[in-house]
């Protein structure tokens, strides 16, 4: 069974900081999605990453694909009140439709 | 912008009774799914649809579950006999291209199934 941990479960910091999140797993995935999922509502896609080291900018978030294409990151700069969420990674495994999601961090910016 | 679109938004159902869940995937999308979310716990793949078959399931999606597209635009998840760890939101999706493709997958808000 493959497995996606997510680091860490909860995060809660001040607007206008930085943070990271992290997506590990020892298996490895042939791309690797962000999402986020606000309360009551379904996941919503940020971002696919495919290449082992690839990096992906959307606007203050960035998104890092492991070398070995077993890990992933996402960092946001300057934190806002909008980045409130749950964020979720997800792992497409080679040729197939399923995608194993993570435990999700749940990250709160305080105004 | 297209949406999935999801009803019941919350059914509440005895155990051992039928539900259907619904979905209206976008409309030129080719790929879809479905996915669950027990209250606390991480999102489960139950199963993928394509070409008016199933193409993927997990274990999770056992006999008591089946999936249909009756016409060619809703996509249902019906549960034959509920049981109560069934009490989860369930997520319908869909992709243009599926996930092995683009792996771009637009999800529904969700129905809550509560089983009692």
């Amino acid at each position: 069974t493959q497995l996606l941990e997510q680091s860490p479960q909860f995060l809660s910091i001040q607007e206008g900081e930085n943070l990271t999140v992290y997506c590990n797993s020892s298996s490895v995935f042939s791309s690797l999605q962000w999402y986020r999922q606000e309360p009551g509502e379904g996941p919503v896609l940020l971002v696919t990453v495919v290449t082992g080291g690839e990096v992906k900018k959307l606007k203050r978030l960035t998104f890092q694909f492991g070398d070995a294409r077993k890990d992933s990151s996402l960092h946001i700069t300057a934190a806002q009140t909008g980045d409130t969420g749950l964020y979720l990674c997800a792992g497409e495994n080679f040729g197939n439709e399923k995608l194993t999601f993570g435990t999700g961090t749940r990250l709160t910016i305080i105004p | 912008e297209p949406e999935v679109t999801q009803t019941p938004s919350h059914q509440v159902t005895q155990m051992g009774q039928e539900v259907i869940l619904r979905c209206v995937p976008i409309s030129n999308h080719l790929y879809f799914y479905w996915y669950r979310q027990i209250l606390g716990q991480k999102v489960e793949f139950l199963v993928s649809f394509y070409n008016n078959e199933i193409s993927e399931k997990s274990e999770i999606f056992d006999d008591q579950f089946s999936v249909e597209r009756p016409d060619g635009s809703n996509f249902t998840l019906k549960i034959r006999s509920t049981k109560l760890e069934d009490s989860a939101m369930y997520f319908c999706a869909s992709s243009p291209q599926g996930a092995k493709g683009t792996g771009e997958l637009f999800f529904g808000e969700g129905s809550r199934l509560t089983v009692l």
